[in-house]
């Protein structure tokens, strides 16, 4: 158990909708991260906080994504108008002082109808 | 980011050795050198890693060659809990953004 918490384990809505994701990390972890896994390929980086600070955004974080991270602490990813293409697993690490090692929770996974 | 090459698969029996393969020819002088391993259904789990000397810890070993340009984890014994993908890594000391750039991984199967 990493400690990293993501909510919810699974979603399903219908293509347009809004969804919304959330991941606490452990309180050490000053950096967290968002990936997107979808099936047969490695997870692929969409955005970075350092705090409550986004620091760098993928190119696949297109204009219907926005991730904030209030306060430092837990974050929230949102979509909207969900297409069937943003089916996949999403991910949220969490990582603290050196060596930076990455705490990953279990994911979300997310399937668009 | 630098690339690395693993066979996409590799087979074991259990309480063997296994030897998982990873060339990184174009490794800088700081990149580390990462292994991540999703297990069925989880998130990526940390295994270990090295910049330039052999590495070991409770999970595993890494071997690193003297010119870095591949690199070798060791499972000492396998268990059916260690089947999973693993990833090899090479994250850059440089910047803030310690990003983790996955590749398709090696699926390691264990026979009982």
């Amino acid at each position: 158990d990493t400690g990293v918490s993501q909510d919810p384990r699974h979603k399903i809505t219908k293509r347009g909708q809004n969804v919304t994701f959330r991941c606490d990390p452990i309180s050490e972890h000053n950096r967290l991260y968002w990936y997107r896994q979808t099936l047969g390929q490695g997870p692929e980086f969409l955005t970075y906080f350092q705090n409550e600070a986004q620091l760098e955004k993928s190119r696949l974080l297109s204009d219907r994504f926005s991730a904030e991270r209030p306060k430092g602490s837990f974050s929230t990813l949102e979509i909207q108008r969900t297409e069937q293409g943003d089916s996949a697993m999403y991910l949220c690490a969490g990582a603290g002082g050196p060596p930076d090692t990455q705490y990953f929770g279990p994911g979300t996974r997310l399937t668009v109808l | 980011d630098a690339k690395t090459t693993q066979p996409n698969s590799m087979e074991s029996n259990e309480e063997e050795p296994v030897h998982l393969p990873c060339n990184h020819s174009t490794i800088s002088g700081t990149d580390y050198i990462h292994w991540y391993r999703q297990l069925p259904s989880q998130g990526p789990e940390y295994v270990i890693h090295g910049l330039t000397s052999n590495v070991n810890n409770r999970m595993a070993s890494l071997a690193i060659a003297e010119d870095r340009k591949s690199s070798t984890l060791i499972l000492h014994r396998a268990t059916l809990r260690d089947a999973a993908v693993y990833y090899c890594i090479l994250r850059s000391s440089g910047g803030s953004n310690y990003k983790l750039t996955f590749g398709k991984g090696t699926l390691l199967t264990v026979n009982p």
